[in-house]
């Protein structure tokens, strides 16, 4: 039972334009989100995170947008660069009571090309 | 500036034996957490310990997986009997203590021949 989704494998992307990479949950107990960046070879690393009692969150090239009604969120980066391509992963806190454990999606694999 | 430290970070084993994984988490982060991710999927939440108790351990597949955090610092994932589907890369994180983010290690690739 997959509760975090990523139904996109991979994602190609010209420099300087926009990556869109998209999430959908199942768990209406979700409270808060994160998305993390992963280069081959090392752990996953923080990027951007978003509380379920907002829509939207904002670091520099990085948008998170929550829709909870959806189940959906999504990151945005703009501009892209080369040195996004990496392999994203949605993860989600909690999905039962108590508990601070992250479940994650199967990842989005990004190319930004020149 | 240390970060969450896992050793070995490559572990070969034969079928049928044990293995100790090891993790340093940063250094006054109070929550460490233990993932396996295997090819092509996303991180598979295992265990994770506030302090010294195992907080929430529903994601252990079976009882060959044990892990350990005795002086609520240095943690030890153990795994008796290994079997071929043990093969994964093994995750520690730490943060903490108040909820996410999580900060990930490199990980140890487990390899059972």
């Amino acid at each position: 039972d997959q509760q975090v989704k990523q139904n996109s494998p991979s994602l190609s992307v010209q420099e300087g334009r926009i990556s869109i990479l998209n999430c959908d949950y199942t768990n209406s107990m979700f409270d808060y989100f994160l998305w993390y960046k992963k280069y081959p070879a090392e752990g996953p690393t923080f990027l951007i995170s978003i509380s379920s009692i907002k829509d939207k969150n904002e670091d520099g090239r990085f948008t998170v947008f929550l829709n909870k009604s959806a189940k959906h969120l999504s990151l945005h980066i703009v501009p892209s660069q080369p040195g996004d391509s990496a392999v994203y992963f949605c993860a989600a806190r909690g999905g039962s009571y108590n508990t601070d454990k992250l479940i994650f999606g199967t990842g989005t694999r990004l190319q930004v090309f020149p | 500036g240390a970060g969450v430290s896992q050793t070995p970070s490559n572990k070969v084993t034969e079928k049928g034996k044990y293995v100790e994984l090891r993790c340093d988490p940063i250094s006054g982060h109070t929550a460490l957490y233990w993932y396996r991710q295997s090819l092509g999927q996303g991180p598979e939440f295992l265990i994770y310990f506030q302090g010294t108790g195992a907080a929430d351990d529903s994601g252990l597949p079976n009882d060959r997986f044990f892990a350990v955090r005795p002086e609520g610092s240095v943690s030890t994932l153990k795994i008796q009997r290994t079997e071929r589907g043990d093969s994964a890369v093994y995750l520690c994180a730490s943060s903490r203590g108040q909820g996410p983010p999580l900060h990930f290690g490199n990980g140890t690739r487990l390899t059972v021949t």
